[in-house]
């Protein structure tokens, strides 16, 4: 079972290139999620797509933009890469609603770094 | 808006002990709450999920309590282990997002 997959797992970038990070999960599940996690800053949400259609901003949604594909697939992009998005990057999936739990899956991570 | 607090930040405790770590949060219309594990460097492994109409759950050596009208929650873990050596975060989940707190880093000495 992959559960939740995301490419890449490591990333180097300098300022001002673009990149997309790739989300997929095969749980069928509705909802997914792109999170950042900083030292001492806990997980920050950056957007999420609560159906497949739909996106919508988190905590920290400010230059990055989202794309949720299809049911399985929820992109993250960096159009312009700065220092300040060195982070480590989680995506997750839920299946809200219905029979559905609710419970939070994660992806491993991507550890992006930007000079 | 939602707040998640944990405390402590960070705790250090001998092998053996019984342990509680606490989270809370700000508005009681949650639909879930979970508490994660996440080791250095790695990702988040699910521990507990707590549904909006349950009070508790067990894993084990784990036991996490919820009450909502309090905003509460709280993390059980009996006879700790080294290999309990990690950060645990809480997260609560309103209409459609899930909120976390900062973790708490453990440490247990053996």
């Amino acid at each position: 079972n992959a559960g939740v997959t995301q490419t890449p797992k490591f990333q180097v970038l300098k300022t001002g290139q673009s990149m997309t990070l790739q989300c997929a999960q095969d749980m069928n599940h509705n909802s997914m999620y792109w999170y950042r996690q900083d030292p001492g800053m806990g997980l920050r949400l950056i957007y999420y797509s609560a159906s497949e259609g739909t996106t919508d901003k988190g905590e920290v949604p400010n230059g990055y933009n989202v794309s949720r594909l299809n049911k399985r697939e929820f992109s993250l992009r960096l159009e312009s890469a700065a220092p300040s998005q060195t982070s480590v990057y989680f995506c997750a999936s839920i299946l809200a609603g219905g029979t559905g739990t609710g419970e939070l899956f994660f992806g491993e991570g991507s550890r992006l770094t930007v000079l | 808006k939602q707040e998640v607090t944990q405390i402590p930040a960070a705790l250090s405790v001998p092998e053996g002990e019984n342990l509680v770590l606490n989270c809370s949060f700000t508005d009681s219309a949650i639909y879930n709450l979970q508490w994660f594990r996440q080791d250095p460097g790695k990702g988040l492994t699910s521990l507990l999920l707590i549904q909006s109409s349950q009070r508790e759950q067990t894993s084990g050596r784990l036991n996490a309590s919820l009450d909502k009208s309090s905003g509460r929650s709280t993390l059980y873990i009996a006879a700790s282990q080294p290999g309990d050596s990690a950060t645990y975060l809480c997260a609560v989940k309103g209409t459609y997002k899930y909120i976390f707190g900062t973790g708490t880093r453990l440490k247990v000495l053996a």
